[in-house]
């Protein structure tokens, strides 16, 4: 079947650096999505990554290795508003994007 | 202004109705999505559109149905309504189906089936 793991909440305090692990498990693969979703609001799009390694966007880093079927995320010189819930999906050989429950994160001053 | 709407934000109704939620995006995509998140937040796909074209059907129930005017737009109707259709419905848009795109979401509408 398919499936997407990752840590249901994470407590990071600001101005830290915190890495949010996500492992995939699809029919396929066409890449791997982070999405951010404050509560109450809809998800928006983070990153995009298709190959193996780092891209960096800023403060948010993703990486991706297809062999392991693993990405992360990382986010860097954390701030209260980064307090949200991180979405980790992937999308398999039908270009449908099979999510995970997310990973709420709680940012502490 | 808005990149893509849904309407209303919040329906509260009764077991056995029937009710549709809006969506339009302004942004010139060919392809809209509908999306499920239940209470545990899992977003599931339930359809998407391409130029008008159905191209995923997931396994809902046929009292979901998806309806196109045109691709601006892409309105859910629910039939029969049911406790367990209680949940967060967004719309989203992407420029087409390749892999790499991002999609936008809409606002979302908050379903309460009593």
């Amino acid at each position: 079947g398919q499936n997407i793991d990752q840590p249901t909440e994470m407590t990071a305090t600001e101005g830290a650096i915190v890495q949010i692990n996500c492992t995939y498990q699809t029919s396929g693969f066409n890449g791997l999505f982070w999405y951010q979703q404050h509560a109450g609001e809809a998800p928006t799009f983070l990153s995009y990554n298709v190959l193996d390694g780092l891209e960096e966007k800023g403060r948010f880093s993703s990486f991706l290795s297809r062999s392991k079927g693993y990405s992360y995320l990382l986010l860097k010189e954390l701030q209260m508003k980064d307090s949200a819930s991180y979405l980790c999906a992937a999308m398999d050989s039908n270009y449908q994007l099979i999510w995970g429950a997310g990973t709420k994160l709680i940012i502490k001053p | 202004d808005t990149a893509v709407s849904q309407t209303p934000k919040y329906l509260v109704t009764q077991m056995g109705n029937d009710k549709s939620i809006k969506c339009e995006q302004n942004l010139g995509h060919d392809t809209m999505y509908w999306y499920k998140q239940d209470s545990k937040k899992f977003l599931k796909i339930m359809f998407s559109y391409n130029n008008k074209e159905l191209i995923i059907n997931e396994t809902v129930p046929n009292r979901f149905s998806p309806k196109s005017p045109d691709k601006a737009h892409l309105n859910l109707h629910i039939n029969s309504l049911e406790l367990g259709d209680s949940a967060v419905y967004f719309c989203a848009s992407s420029q087409d189906p390749a892999p790499s795109r991002e999609q936008y979401f809409g606002p979302g509408t908050r379903l309460t089936v009593t």
